[in-house]
């Protein structure tokens, strides 16, 4: 069973769409994030999340939001791609105790 | 704020070579810190930890020791196959107020060569 799942694996859209990747746990995990991985390979948390409480990177465009559904879903939504959004996005997900975070396979996200 | 600052790459060894990847950090208070492994294609896989200072994190033949003295954590590994290559990424963590959020250094690329 995978621990951490995210839909699409690859993504291609224009300039100016909405897109969406979604993102499962079924570890039971309290705790979910998103990261984007830039071309040289840094990653940068995005947002975190549980059920009481979203934390977001200043630095994250306003046009990047989350949606939870339920505990074991986080959702990443992207209004008005730019190119610049062209990246790798990992979600993951940790017991709000744990320091370890379990990562999905990642979502490549390329922008035209 | 925190930082992690690892060694550039790339690293390239030839099978059976030691490794060493340095990392070194910056933070308030007692940070946990974590190697995390990335293989080509895939996520990113915890490869050791360590929460306080002096703990030695082990996998796979891989070590590193949280030197606090030193703000290091450096990866270790005695003797690397062809199946090590892959990124490496030195990170860190707190408890609290940023929700454990994992700060990143910038990832090491290891290649070994047969």
């Amino acid at each position: 069973d995978t621990a951490v799942s995210q839909t699409p694996k690859y993504l291609v859209t224009q300039m100016g769409n909405d897109k969406s990747i979604k993102c499962e746990q079924n570890l039971g995990h309290d705790t979910m994030y998103w990261y984007k991985q830039d071309s040289k390979k840094f990653l940068k948390i995005m947002f975190s999340y549980n059920n009481k409480e979203l934390i977001i990177n200043e630095t994250v465009p306003n046009r990047f939001s989350p949606k939870s559904p339920d505990k074991a879903h986080l959702n990443l939504h992207i209004n008005s791609l730019e190119l610049g959004d062209s990246a790798v996005y990992f979600c993951a997900s940790s017991q709000v105790q744990s320091y370890e975070q379990y990562f999905g396979p990642g979502t490549r996200l390329t922008v035209t | 704020g925190d930082s992690v600052t690892q060694m550039e790459g790339p690293v390239t060894l030839s099978e059976e070579a030691f490794l060493t990847i340095n990392c070194t950090y910056t933070a308030t208070g007692y940070p946990s810190l974590f190697w995390y492994v990335q293989y080509p294609g895939e996520g990113l896989q915890l490869l050791l930890k360590a929460t306080k200072a002096d703990d030695k994190g082990s996998n796979k033949g891989f070590e590193a020791t949280y030197r606090k003295e030193t703000t290091s954590f450096h990866l270790e590994k005695g003797s690397v196959q062809v199946s090590d290559s892959a990124v490496y990424f030195c990170a860190l963590t707190h408890y609290g107020g940023s929700q454990g959020n994992l700060i990143f250094g910038k990832g090491t690329k290891l290649s070994v060569k047969p």
